[in-house]
């Protein structure tokens, strides 16, 4: 079973500044199948990126993915207010199955 | 607009089902792929399983004897059923949607499932 762990647990920032959050998987994944989400407080978890790198529908370009093979990094330029949350990487293999990683929390410095 | 709601108990007996619902609102279920997935602070998110809408399932092995997913596709509903749960099955349950295998564009608000007698 693929392992997705991320890092760091916890990122504090200030507004305007650019993130960096780090996605390790435990063997080499197909970057198709490697997808971002961003989750607040009380609500579902929303798509950011799929494919590694597509920001999904309405996903402002602030937000871009990269990667391959066992490393994929989420990057967040110019942080705004609205950003500070929980980010998960989540990833497919034919068995079916879906893996998620653990969360990196975003927060306001 | 496309939404997803999910509906059931909140409160189920260790031993019992879990049964939940999820009404799909604002398009057919054709052509897409449809999951549970459920978050607790031990487990993080974990995918119990999915339903195609012409009703093939695949679920996650770690529960495959234990869970059920439906469909009812002139209802624009799906179902999931875990039977003989624990503590450990209390979780937030939502219900996504899917355009392909490899990702979840829509989510449901989530639903609070406690396991406790």
């Amino acid at each position: 079973e693929i392992v997705l762990t991320q890092s760091p647990g916890t990122l504090s920032l200030s507004p305007g500044e650019r993130a960096t959050l780090s996605c390790r998987a435990s063997q080499s994944l197909n970057s198709a199948y490697l997808a971002w989400y961003q989750q607040k407080p009380g609500q579902a978890p929303r798509l950011l990126i799929y494919g590694a790198s597509t920001r999904a529908t309405g996903i402002p370009d602030r937000f871009s993915g990269s990667g391959s093979g066992t490393d994929f990094t989420l990057t967040i330029t110019r942080l705004e207010p609205e950003d500070f949350a929980v980010y998960y990487c989540q990833h497919y293999v034919t068995s079916p199955m879906y893996t998620f990683g653990q969360g990196t929390k975003l927060e306001i410095k | 607009q496309v939404q997803l709601q999910e509906s059931g108990p909140g409160l189920v007996k260790p031993s019992e089902t879990l049964s939940l619902t999820c009404f799909v609102s604002g398009d057919s279920m054709d052509s897409y792929f449809w999951s549970w997935i459920r978050q607790s602070p031990g487990k993080g998110l974990e995918w119990l399983g999915y339903i195609y809408y012409n009703g093939k399932t695949d679920y996650n092995p770690s529960f495959k004897t234990r869970v059920t997913i439906s469909v009812d596709m002139f209802k624009t509903q799906f179902s999931l059923r875990l039977s003989s749960v624990t503590a450990a099955d209390t979780a937030v349950y939502y219900c996504a949607r899917h355009p392909g295998v490899q990702y979840f564009d829509l989510w449901g608000r989530g639903t609070l499932v406690t396991v406790s007698s």
